[in-house]
């Protein structure tokens, strides 16, 4: 059975623009939740959905956005880039929100 | 915010070693769990332990949890060179709220010596 999984694997963007981040959760996963992770840091949480419904925010700024759609894949949106977001995002899946995560290998965002 | 502090943060030791690493968190929990990285890949999850349990095994790994003091340790007993990577604690702290906010520590880089 195929894992998470994320698209794109890297990316560059210039500060300002906007970029998209996908991810495909698990057969049977209703929840995905996403994490970003700065260099020699632990995972933050950002958001949380399930069944389509955001369950949980993070610390971030609402430049961040994200849905998910009925198939149970979800979008990460992060607008007017800054040089901070630089980072490693990762997509988690799980059964119902809670209990074991299944990361996908994530996506590597640089912003120059 | 960073909710775990991994400790130590960095350890090297020879294969066979058993390695240790502890975790402190802030928060009551409703469970801990223990996660390895592989050189900024993704995450795999090793084992998890519930706020009612004090001790874990699976295969090499023992993990324990001591809510009255807030800290979790992870043992690797016999380990291999492959058992070098990170490794992070995440707790789930208790919320009626219905979101599971998964917070990670700062982790433990681990090192094994053929």
């Amino acid at each position: 059975d195929a894992g998470v999984t994320q698209s794109p694997t890297h990316l560059i963007k210039t500060r300002g623009q906007q970029v998209t981040l996908r991810c495909s959760p698990i057969s049977g996963h209703k929840s995905v939740s996403w994490y970003q992770q700065v260099l020699g840091q632990g995972p933050q949480f950002i958001f949380q959905y399930y069944e389509k419904e955001e369950r949980g925010r993070g610390n971030f700024p609402d430049r961040f956005s994200a849905r998910q759609f009925p198939n149970y894949s979800s979008e990460l949106n992060v607008n007017a880039l800054l040089l901070g977001d630089s980072a490693l995002y990762l997509c988690a899946s799980s059964i119902q929100g809670y209990g074991e995560l299944f990361f996908g290998e994530g996506s590597r965002l640089t912003v120059l | 915010s960073q909710q775990g502090e991994e400790d130590p943060q960095a350890l090297s030791i020879q294969e066979g070693e058993n390695a240790t690493m502890n975790c402190s968190y802030k928060t009551s929990i409703n469970n801990l769990q223990w996660y390895r990285q592989n050189s900024g890949r993704g995450l795999v999850h090793l084992i998890l332990i519930r706020s009612n349990e004090r001790e874990k095994h699976s295969g090499r790994l023992r993990v324990t949890l001591d809510t009255s003091k807030k800290s979790s340790s992870l043992l690797i007993t016999a380990s291999r060179a492959a058992d070098t990577a990170s490794y992070f604690c995440a707790t789930d702290p208790s919320t009626t709220s219905g979101t599971y906010k998964y917070i990670f520590g700062t982790g433990t880089r681990l090192k094994v010596l053929a």
